[in-house]
């Protein structure tokens, strides 16, 4: 059965603190890994990642993927208080497989 | 604007009825998709629709019906056969099925 399990459930830290969240995945026919965030209500996509490796990143927020290992990291450099929410991971194989989430809190 | 609308927002129904989500995107995606979030779990794949008039199920499919008449609309109904319908529902599109999935605000439906 394909699975996503994230790590950990759930973060509390200060602002100006890094975060990294860990994303593990078994999926038949892995062919990518995305990251959304979502903070009330939809989620919004963050990154989608398909080769081992390659560093994608977006302001403080950056990505990698280890197809070899399966799993895949999120790190949020210097975090604030609007980075608070929950960061879901998804596998897509057959389809896409969802994570149970990681709960960031950034105190100020 | 282009994006995906939900409706309602809040959606409250007594056991034993029938229910229609609302999900609709001007985006011109091909998939659409649609989600059942429940407190710290992940989202859960109900059905999932690549092209008009046609629908898969997905992981959690038994008690809930779709539709895809038009490339825009991919309504859900939740059915008296759904043992546990109460959760915050998303609809999701994209542009073909393996690209980055798009959201709507979702749904929460409450039944009791």
């Amino acid at each position: 059965e394909d699975k996503v399990v994230q790590s950990p459930l759930s973060l509390v830290v200060h602002e100006g603190d890094t975060v990294t969240l860990n994303c593990s995945y078994e999926v038949t026919n892995f062919r990518s890994l995305l990251w959304y965030k979502q903070e009330k209500k939809a989620p919004t996509f963050l990154f989608m990642l398909t080769s081992s490796g390659i560093e994608k990143k977006s302001g403080r927020l950056s990505s990698i993927l280890d197809k070899k290992e399966l799993f895949s990291i999120l790190n949020i450099t210097a975090t604030q208080t609007g980075d608070s929410a929950v960061y879901l991971c998804a596998a897509y194989g057959q389809n896409f497989v969802f994570g149970p989430g990681t709960r960031l809190s950034v105190l100020p | 604007d282009g994006g995906i609308t939900q409706s309602p927002k809040y959606l409250f129904r007594k056991e034993g009825q029938n229910v229609t989500l609302s999900c609709e995107q001007n985006l011109n995606h091909d998939a659409m998709y649609w989600y059942r979030q429940d407190p710290g779990q992940g989202l859960r794949l109900i059905y999932y629709s690549q092209i008009v008039n046609d629908f898969q199920k997905g992981d959690i499919a038994e008690g809930y019906s779709v539709s895809r008449e038009k490339k825009e609309s991919f309504p859900l109904t939740v059915t008296s056969a759904q043992k546990n319908p109460t959760a915050f529902y998303l609809c999701a599109s994209s542009i073909y099925d393996k690209y980055e999935q798009y959201f709507g605000p979702g749904t929460r439906l409450t039944v009791t």
